[in-house]
């Protein structure tokens, strides 16, 4: 089993709909998780910080189940300039006072249509 | 924000010759860097986690005579990628933490695409 674990996709959407990913984690000493997106040819830029409160920026939602053991993002009203590959990264320790070492699941293809 | 900078963004070289590949974080310090690798459609592989002033921790089946890491100070750890083959072509991808900041999120350098001829 792979230790984080997203839907690849494509989801694809037209534009100002509602969609919402997954993303499913194995090592419950997990620490932090993020959102993460990536464009084609580009490197990973931070979305947003996930908590167990959840969190709101805009037309995205992040949400924390520490107990099942997932995040999600639901991104609301869609636009086309969130066509992305959207990726799940979770941070953990190797070993007891070592660094938190992040995890990046495969990522989830995002296609908004007009 | 945090800033992290690679050099060089693309290089091509023949087989069989040594590429060195520069992260640097600009405005912060990182006691710890790490190397991905990436291939077409594929999700960032972790090659290894670059300690400053000590010895890099490579994730199973890197070669660590293969990937040379040195990470000489606070704000650069470099990357070499020796004897290169095709094999090796890939996008390369830094990330940094800032130290003392009680979170992890990780500031990526913008890649550097290696094709090795």
């Amino acid at each position: 089993r792979k230790e984080v674990e997203q839907d690849p996709g494509p989801f694809n959407v037209p534009e100002g709909a509602t969609v919402a990913f997954n993303c499913t984690y194995s090592n419950s000493a997990s620490q932090s998780f993020f959102w993460y997106r990536q464009d084609c040819r580009k490197e990973p830029k931070l979305l947003m910080s996930v908590y167990s409160s959840g969190n709101e920026d805009g037309r995205f939602t992040a949400q924390l189940n520490r107990a099942s053991q997932y995040i999600s993002l639901l991104i609301r009203d869609s636009k086309l300039s969130d066509s992305a590959t959207y990726l799940c990264v979770v941070t953990a320790r190797a070993f007891s006072g070592g660094s938190y070492i992040p995890t990046f699941g495969r990522g989830t293809s995002l296609i908004v249509h007009p | 924000g945090a800033v992290v900078s690679q050099h060089p963004s693309r290089v091509i070289c023949k087989s069989g010759t040594s590429v060195k590949i520069e992260c640097r974080s600009l405005d912060f310090q990182a006691t710890t860097m790490f190397w991905y690798r990436q291939f077409p459609k594929q999700s960032l592989m972790l090659m290894a986690t670059s300690n400053e002033g000590s010895k890099a921790t490579y994730e199973q089946g890197v070669e660590k005579d293969k990937f040379l890491i040195n990470h000489a100070s606070l704000t650069l750890s470099t990357l070499t990628v020796t004897s290169a083959h095709p094999e090796d072509s890939s996008f390369y991808i830094c990330s940094a933490n800032p130290r003392d900041t009680g979170r992890d999120t990780q500031y990526f350098g913008p890649g550097t695409r290696l094709t090795v001829l």
